[in-house]
């Protein structure tokens, strides 16, 4: 696609809930990054992949988060038990370089609020 | 560890008037820096980079900023503000992997009429 498209738009669960957000990179890219977003903050890191390696999982905060590139194009994020803190945008991005030095293309991201 | 810190987290200015967002970077590799700006429930727009080559780089919307070695600084300006440069904008290097990006915590853009 001409854009990188995430799924759903906004997520509303109840603690506890499993959730799984989707993220459609732009065709061809190599590179594609999960962060996290919390309310007033910069993105954090949360994982990498390149094609369906996942190369770097070091952000991901908690043995709850689980994250998948099965095929090299379509990625899932998957938050388990979800807790209040969990809350934030899910931002995905991708890039057609195996590197960052080039900047990445962004999704519109998902809302995810825990009640 | 690689870390990025934007000065002042709400900068507000007059339309037509100099806009300056100031980050430093502490990087213990050649850095890549990154502007990116952020609409209301938008995702991240990426404004302009530095890689290598020229220090004063120019971005989309009349942006641009300076490589500054010495200073370690990267700052972002544009001469004369419009009110749609209302937005958050964030700064960010490439992490010492190269596998990443890191931002800053942002900084909140306003103009007033």
């Amino acid at each position: 696609g001409a854009g990188v498209s995430q799924s759903p738009r906004y997520k509303v669960a109840k603690r506890g809930q499993d959730v799984a957000l989707r993220c459609d990179p732009i065709s061809g890219h190599v590179s594609l990054f999960w962060y996290q977003q919390a309310l007033g903050q910069g993105p954090e890191f949360l994982t990498y992949f390149q094609n369906e390696a996942q190369l770097d999982k070091s952000g991901l905060p908690s043995d709850r988060f689980f994250a998948e590139r099965p095929e090299g194009s379509v990625s899932t994020l998957k938050i388990q038990r979800t807790q209040q803190e969990d809350s934030a945008v899910y931002l995905c991005a991708s890039t057609r370089e195996g590197t960052s030095n080039y900047g990445y293309t962004f999704g519109s991201g998902t809302r995810l609020t825990v009640v | 560890a690689q870390s990025v810190t934007q000065l002042g987290s709400h900068v507000s200015v007059s339309e037509g008037a100099l806009v300056l967002l100031r980050c430093n970077y502490s990087s213990s590799v050649p850095p890549y820096l990154f502007w990116y700006v952020q609409y209301p429930n938008q995702g991240l727009q990426l404004l302009l980079k530095y890689t290598t080559g020229a220090t004063l780089v120019k971005g989309i919307n009349g942006f641009e900023a300076e490589f500054k070695k010495s200073e370690t600084s990267f700052h972002l300006t544009k001469p004369s503000a419009h009110m749609s440069d209302a937005a958050e904008y964030f700064c960010a290097s490439r992490g010492s992997s190269a596998s990443k990006i890191i931002f800053g915590s942002g900084t909140r853009l306003s103009i007033r009429p």
